[in-house]
C-alpha cells in the first residue's frame, strides 16, 4: 500500500527553527507538495520537490532524497502565524496525489 | 472575485437526505476534485474530472455522485447522507495537464449528518 508518515503534532518557540519531517512509500514518485492549513481555512501551497535536495523560500525551505523516500520542512524564524497544520503530499506513478494526516505546528511565545 | 467557491459553508442535515455541495471556479482550469478531511486522515480523494463531461472516481466515492456540464461548476450530491459523511469537504482545481502544479482549493463545506 501507499503510506505518508508525518509526525502528529510539534511544538516550537517564537523565532527558532522547526523541522518536519515527512517520509513515504509510494508506487512511484512524481514529486512532492507541502501545503500549509490554518484551522478551519484551506489549504495552501507551500512548495514544490521533485528533484533531490533544498528548495529555499524565505524563511522556508524544503529538502528532497528520493533514494530515501524523505523529505522535510524547515520554518525559520518562526512568528505566531506559523501555527498550523502542514500536509505533505507525493505524486505517485498515476499522477495521483497521497496525502499524508498533517502535522500540528504549536508555536508558543 | 477570481478565485475557486464552495457553498454551503456550513450545512446541518439529517440521515437519508440528499445534500449537494456546490463548487466554482473563475480560472477555467481543467481540472477540478472533490476531496474529504477528517481527523487523523489526510485529504482524501472522492471524485475529480479532467474536464467538462469528464469525471471520474478516486479512493472514496461510494455514497457520492458528481456530474461537469460546464467548465466552472463541479458539483457534489451525497444521494442518502449518512453519519459516516460528517467531514469538511474541500473543492480544488488546477490547470490542465498530467504535471504536478498546486491545487488551489475553496474555503471547505462542513457538512454535519446526525
Amino acid at each position: 500500500g501507499q503510506n505518508i508518515d508525518q509526525p502528529t503534532e510539534m511544538t516550537a518557540t517564537e523565532g527558532a527553527i522547526v523541522q518536519i519531517n515527512c517520509t513515504y512509500q509510494t508506487s512511484g514518485f512524481n514529486g512532492l507538495f507541502w501545503y500549509q492549513q490554518h484551522a478551519g481555512e484551506a489549504p495552501t501551497f507551500l512548495s514544490y520537490n521533485v528533484l533531490d535536495g533544498l528548495e529555499e523560500k524565505g524563511r522556508f525551505s524544503s529538502f528532497l532524497s528520493r533514494s530515501k523516500g524523505y523529505s522535510y520542512l524547515l520554518l525559520k524564524e518562526l512568528q505566531m502565524k506559523d501555527s498550523a497544520s502542514y500536509l505533505c503530499a507525493v505524486v505517485d506513478s498515476n499522477y495521483q496525489l497521497i496525502w499524508g494526516a498533517g502535522t500540528k505546528l504549536i508555536i508558543k511565545p | 472575485d477570481a478565485g475557486i467557491t464552495q457553498s454551503p459553508r456550513y450545512k446541518i442535515t439529517e440521515t437519508g437526505r440528499q445534500v449537494t455541495l456546490m463548487c466554482h471556479q473563475t480560472w477555467s482550469h481543467s481540472y477540478m476534485f472533490w476531496y474529504r478531511q477528517d481527523l487523523g486522515h489526510g485529504l482524501r480523494l472522492i471524485y475529480y474530472s479532467a474536464a467538462a463531461d469528464i469525471t471520474d472516481k478516486g479512493e472514496v466515492p461510494d455514497g457520492y455522485v458528481v456530474s461537469r456540464s460546464k467548465t466552472e461548476n463541479f458539483p457534489l450530491t451525497l444521494e442518502s447522507a449518512t453519519r459516516s459523511q460528517t467531514s469538511v469537504y474541500f473543492c480544488a482545481s488546477k490547470v490542465a495537464g498530467r504535471d504536478t502544479g498546486e491545487l488551489f482549493f475553496g474555503e471547505g463545506s462542513r457538512l454535519t449528518v446526525l
